[in-house]
C-alpha cells in the first residue's frame, strides 16, 4: 500500500533553533517527494522538490534531503523564525495506470516560541 | 496566490441540501483537482479533471460530482450534503504531472449540520 508517514506529528522549539522533520515513504513507483508548508487557515505552499535523482535541495533556511534507497527524507529548518510556525506536508509521487497520484503525509505541526 | 479563487471560503449547510463550491483559476492550468482535508489525515483526492469536460475520480469520490466546462472553473457538487462531508475542501491546479509544481487555493470550510 502506497503511504507516506511523517514524525514527529507536532513540534515546539525556541526561536532562532535549528529542527528536522521526517517523513518515511513506501509509494512505488517513485517519480519525486515535496515538502509543503501550510499556514493555518491557508492552502499548501511549495517549499522544494525532488526526483529520486537528487539528494539535496534548498530553499532559504530550509533544506531538504532525500534518500530514495531507503525512501526517507528530511526537512531541516534552521534558526527558526516565528512565522516557521505552520504545519509541513510531505506528498510522495509516482505513475499509476497512466496518470499520477500524489500521496500526501499527515503532516508535522511546528509551533516556534519567542 | 498563484491565481486561485476558491468560493466560498465559508459555508455552513444543512443535511440533505445540494452545495456547490467554485473553484476559478486565471493561470489556464490543464490540470483542476478537488481536495477534502480532515483531522488525523493527508489531503486525499477526491475528484479532478485534465481538460474541459475531462474529469476522473479520485480516492474519496462518493457523494460529490464535478464539472469542468471552461478552463478556468471546476465545480465540486455535493449532491445531498452528509455530516460526514463536513471538512475543509482545497482545489489545486497544475501545468502538467509529473515534475510540474501545484498551486493550491485557500480553501473552502464547510459545515454540515
Amino acid at each position: 500500500k502506497n503511504q507516506v508517514e511523517q514524525s514527529p506529528q507536532s513540534l515546539i522549539i525556541l526561536e532562532g533553533k535549528n529542527c528536522t522533520l521526517q517523513c518515511n515513504y513506501t509509494v512505488s513507483p517513485f517519480s519525486n517527494l515535496r515538502w509543503y508548508k501550510q499556514d493555518t487557515g491557508r492552502g499548501p505552499v511549495s517549499l522544494t522538490i525532488m526526483t529520486f535523482s537528487e539528494n539535496t535541495k534548498s530553499n532559504g533556511r530550509y533544506t531538504a534531503t532525500l534518500d530514495a534507497d531507503t525512501k526517507q527524507s528530511s526537512l531541516h529548518i534552521t534558526a527558526s523564525q516565528l512565522s516557521d510556525s505552520a504545519s509541513y506536508i510531505c506528498v510522495v509521487s509516482g505513475p499509476s495506470s497512466g496518470t499520477y497520484k500524489y500521496i500526501f503525509g499527515t503532516g508535522t505541526r511546528l509551533k516556534v516560541l519567542a | 496566490d498563484a491565481g486561485i479563487t476558491q468560493s466560498p471560503r465559508h459555508k455552513v449547510t444543512e443535511t440533505g441540501t445540494p452545495v456547490t463550491l467554485r473553484c476559478h483559476q486565471t493561470e489556464n492550468h490543464r490540470y483542476m483537482y478537488w481536495y477534502r482535508q480532515d483531522p488525523g489525515h493527508g489531503l486525499r483526492l477526491i475528484h479532478y479533471s485534465y481538460g474541459v469536460k475531462d474529469t476522473d475520480k479520485g480516492e474519496v469520490s462518493d457523494g460529490y460530482s464535478v464539472s469542468r466546462s471552461k478552463t478556468e472553473d471546476f465545480l465540486l457538487t455535493l449532491e445531498s450534503a452528509t455530516s460526514s462531508q463536513t471538512s475543509v475542501y482545497f482545489c489545486a491546479i497544475r501545468q502538467g504531472e509529473a515534475n510540474t509544481e501545484a498551486f493550491f487555493g485557500q480553501g473552502t470550510r464547510l459545515t454540515v449540520v
